[in-house]
């Protein structure tokens, strides 16, 4: 979608590095979401974020941090990357809950 | 939280309409219902949006029934574009979590 793009499009790093992905829109919405993506499992949710510095937890949190420090911008890291990490990596954001959320090209992110 | 369920995998026909169902047996009051299309390599894109009864736009209609326990995704007329994974998505009432099905696989033969 216009308005939501995905640093970097695709990472190959190794086992215990950190490792940070970064999310930007320019549609001032005010929730953003981290999903991963594997096969079988659909998209699952990370983190999300409803408000700059407000942020929780989603279905499969461990492992993983976020921060919003702007309205624009919400980044996911991985503090010690493991394998299980391997994922492709999607960003969203809506300006309400009752309004469709826009996505971005995903991330795809390889740990060796 | 909404919990969906979809069929894993849906085959079609050119010209044939294809309905895809998506259960949700604890959707909450204020929930709304939304269906999204993921081509490979890409993000989903939003394709319908509904509270209650039927919704209708430019490419697909959405109906759910009185108790909203399920919704159906009707695609009228299916082109091989339309090849995809379809989510069903429950959520935006009493939560913040917007939580995804595994999604149905389309596969449209000529």
């Amino acid at each position: 979608d216009a308005g939501i793009t995905q640093s970097p499009r695709h990472k190959v790093t190794e086992t215990g590095t950190p490792v940070t992905l970064r999310c930007h829109q320019t549609e001032n919405h005010r929730y953003m979401y981290w999903y991963r993506q594997d096969p079988g499992h659909g998209l699952r949710l990370i983190h999300y974020s409803y408000g700059v510095k407000d942020t929780d937890k989603g279905e499969v949190s461990d492992g993983y941090s976020v921060s919003r420090s702007k309205t624009e911008d919400f980044l996911l890291t991985l503090e010690s990357a493991t394998s299980s990490q391997t994922s492709v990596y999607f960003c969203a954001s809506t300006q309400g809950l009752d309004q469709p959320q826009h996505f971005g090209d995903g991330t795809r992110l390889s740990i060796l | 939280l909404a919990k969906t369920t979809q069929p894993i995998s849906m085959d079609s026909y050119e010209g044939q309409e294809v309905n895809i169902t998506c259960s949700h047996n604890n959707i909450a009051t204020n929930d709304y219902i939304t269906w999204y299309q993921q081509f490979p390599s890409q993000g989903p894109r939003f394709i319908i949006q509904g509270y209650k009864t039927k919704v209708t736009n430019e490419v697909a209609s959405l109906f759910i029934p009185a108790d909203r326990k399920s919704s159906t995704l009707s695609l009228p007329r299916v082109s091989l574009s339309d090849t995809a994974v379809y989510y069903c998505l429950v959520g935006g009432g009493n939560t913040d979590k917007l939580i995804f099905g595994t999604g149905t696989r389309l596969q449209v033969f000529p």
